[in-house]
């Protein structure tokens, strides 16, 4: 079975420029987490989804990023405008519903913005 | 607030010795545990989790880990390391609403 899928892997652009970075859950799951780590803030949750829907958005740094979930397989975290403290890996996760399902985390986006 | 430390950010043990991560966690009902691990430019992996129940908690590659309610631990243990082990290890607890709170993380280096 194929786990969580991100792409792309790696991204380097320019400051100013938008980012969109794209997560494929598990077929199945109806949770879906995006997460940022960094050597500094460690993985920080930014927002998750119930059934395509946002459930908590709190870890949202600030407006320029969004996350959409248009179906159940199919979720984007976009940044717009990029700045350099953007830099981070940016991981999506996918699971049941509920507190005791396990999160499955795909290989992560290496985002670099100069 | 919900919180889980890892005190320590970095551990080296030679291959063949045992193993014990450190994990405290601050939350105010009964926890729901997990640890993962992280190999270089992996996603994360879950080695085992705890719910209720027996406090000692069997995972993947021969790792357990020990729930202590009274000392707010659960701690990661392996009877002997393998080279392969090396990687960065995280503890998280989850809340209610199902939210991961992971820790600072522990790299783990292994000597020959």
């Amino acid at each position: 079975d194929a786990g969580v899928i991100q792409s792309p892997r790696h991204e380097v652009t320019e400051m100013g420029q938008e980012v969109t970075l794209r997560c494929k859950p598990i077929s199945g799951h109806n949770s879906l987490f995006w997460y940022r780590q960094t050597m500094m803030r460690g993985l920080e949750l930014l927002i998750y989804f119930n059934n395509n829907v946002p459930i908590d958005d709190s870890g949202m740094p600030e407006d320029r990023f969004s996350a959409k979930m248009p179906n159940a397989s199919f979720s984007t975290l976009k940044i717009q405008p990029s700045e350099p403290r953007d830099s981070a890996v940016y991981f999506c996760a996918s699971s049941l519903q509920g507190a005791r399902e396990t999160q499955y985390f795909g290989p992560g986006t290496r985002l670099l913005v100069l | 607030a919900q919180s889980v430390t890892q005190p320590d950010i970095h551990i080296t043990v030679s291959e063949g010795a045992s193993l014990e991560l450190r994990c405290n966690y601050s939350y105010g009902a009964t926890p729901y545990l997990f640890w993962y691990v992280q190999s270089p430019g992996q996603g994360l992996q879950l080695l085992l989790k705890y719910f209720s129940g027996d406090t000692l908690v069997q995972g993947i590659k021969g790792f357990e880990a020990e729930f202590k309610r009274s000392q707010s631990s659960f701690n990661l243990r392996k009877p002997s390391v393998h080279w392969s082990d090396a990687a960065e290890y995280f503890c998280a607890v989850r809340n209610q609403g199902g939210k991961l709170i992971f820790g600072q993380g522990t790299e783990l280096s292994v000597k020959p």
